[in-house]
């Protein structure tokens, strides 16, 4: 079966860094997504990793083995605007996206 | 604003009635989707269409169905509502099948009683 992880919940301290992970085993792989989504909200895009690398935009990088099946999210200076919910999506042989259950990330002050 | 319109945002409904939720989008986008999010579970695909005149069954199709007559179009259907279909409904579109960022409705917030 096709299958997304991801921690359930983790909690990090408002300016510090914080890593999210997400392992996928699916058929075929044509690009991992992940999105966040805040309490109440739609989810919005973040990033969009095809190829191995890290991908930086502004406060947050997106990396990608595609060997490891394995994927996270950086989340670098975090502020209290960032308690949300991330979620990592990836797109399987037949392009469509398989979903993980989100990482709500708290953060404190 | 370009982007994706659901509605109703929230709807209490007694089990057995039908119900369709509206999504409307305006980006020109070829693929529409509809989703289900509940508590402790990923986004969970009902139905899809890749282009206009096309549909295809997701994850969890069944009691719902869908049409989708135009490109901006793209209503869902529940039938005959029943209790295990009280969940949050989110409309998406994309311009690309699979590979393109996904944009969102505002969700559809359904209660069946």
């Amino acid at each position: 079966g096709q299958n997304i992880d991801q921690p359930t919940e983790m909690t990090a301290t408002e300016g510090a860094i914080v890593q999210i992970n997400c392992t996928y085993q699916t058929s075929g792989f044509n690009g991992l997504f992940w999105y966040q989504q805040h309490a109440g909200e739609a989810p919005t895009f973040l990033s969009y990793n095809v190829l191995d690398g890290l991908e930086e935009k502004g406060r947050f990088s997106s990396f990608l083995s595609r060997s490891k099946g394995y994927s996270y999210l950086l989340l670098k200076e975090l502020q209290m605007k960032d308690s949300a919910s991330y979620l990592c999506a990836v797109t399987d042989s037949n392009y469509q996206l398989i979903w993980g259950a989100g990482t709500k990330l708290i953060i404190k002050p | 604003i370009a982007g994706i319109t659901q509605a109703p945002t929230s709807q209490i409904l007694a089990a057995g009635r039908r119900m369709t939720l509206r999504c409307t989008q305006d980006m020109r986008h070829n693929a529409m989707y509809w989703y289900r999010q509940d508590l402790g579970l990923g986004l969970r695909l009902i139905h899809y269409s890749n282009t206009a005149g096309t549909t295809g069954k997701g994850e969890v199709p069944d009691g719902y169905s869908v049409s989708r007559a135009n490109t901006d179009d793209f209503p869902l259907t529940l039938a005959s509502a029943v209790p295990s279909q009280t969940s949050v409904y989110f409309c998406a579109s994309s311009d690309s099948a699979g590979t393109g960022e996904l944009f969102f409705g505002e969700g559809s917030r359904l209660t069946v009683l």
